[in-house]
């Protein structure tokens, strides 16, 4: 069945300092691939996605590229900012309408 | 505005005490689902619903029920709450369809807490 992987936090950072957070995938087909982000007492939304192999999506400075031959998706920014820190889930989606999230990674920014 | 609403957002109860959590959405979305979220845990699926009176399990499916006769509600019931069903409770919708690769809208979530 399909599966997602991500890297364990969490992970600390301080302010202006480079992320990655590692993504690799499992699934049938060709899926869709997110990443969330769910903020301190909030729900989750939708941080980027990417749809076919080679996509790249962004948002917020954010990025990662679908990268089908090593089933990955990772999550990258240049200069993260205290307002960055929350937890991050990589999902994909296969046939259908069902999403299968990774185990979400904590991020915390210090000044 | 477009949004998922849940209630309530917070409930201590005591096990065997019946309760139900509603959710409700309105962007006219087919798909409907429950997760919930557990350290270490990242969310998994409960129920999920492609449209009225159509539900299906998820990953976790015991001990909840469903149902959904508006295309708005997808209410998850508790008939006999346990502690190990103490955790976070998010309700998503989607657009269906073939493609199936629309996003997913969460709600705020109901931390739920059974003694």
């Amino acid at each position: 069945g399909d599966s997602v992987t991500q890297m364990e936090g969490p992970v600390t950072l301080s302010e202006e300092a480079f992320l990655t957070i590692n993504c690799t995938y499992t699934a049938t087909g060709y899926p869709s691939l997110f990443w969330y982000v769910q903020y301190p007492g909030e729900g989750l939304q939708l941080l980027l996605k990417a749809t076919k192999a080679d996509d790249k999506g962004s948002n917020k400075g954010f990025e990662a590229t679908y990268r089908k031959e090593t089933t990955s998706f990772h999550l990258e920014k240049g200069s993260v900012q205290v307002s960055d820190s929350a937890v991050y889930f990589c999902a994909l989606r296969s046939s259908g309408s069902r999403l299968t999230f990774g185990e979400g990674t904590q991020l915390t920014v210090n000044p | 505005e477009a949004q998922v609403t849940q209630n309530p957002r917070y409930l201590i109860t005591v096990t065997g005490k019946k309760l139900t959590v509603t959710c409700s959405q309105n962007m006219n979305h087919e798909y409907m689902s429950w997760y919930r979220q557990d350290p270490g845990l990242g969310l998994r699926q409960i129920y999920y619903s492609m449209n009225v009176e159509v539900t299906d399990k998820g990953d976790v499916p015991e001990g909840y029920k469903v149902s959904r006769k508006e295309k708005r509600n997808f209410p998850l019931i508790l008939e006999s709450p346990s502690p190990n069903q103490t955790s976070l409770y998010f309700c998503a919708s989607s657009w269906g369809g073939l493609s199936g690769k629309g996003e997913q809208f969460f709600g705020p979530g109901t931390r739920l807490t059974v003694l």
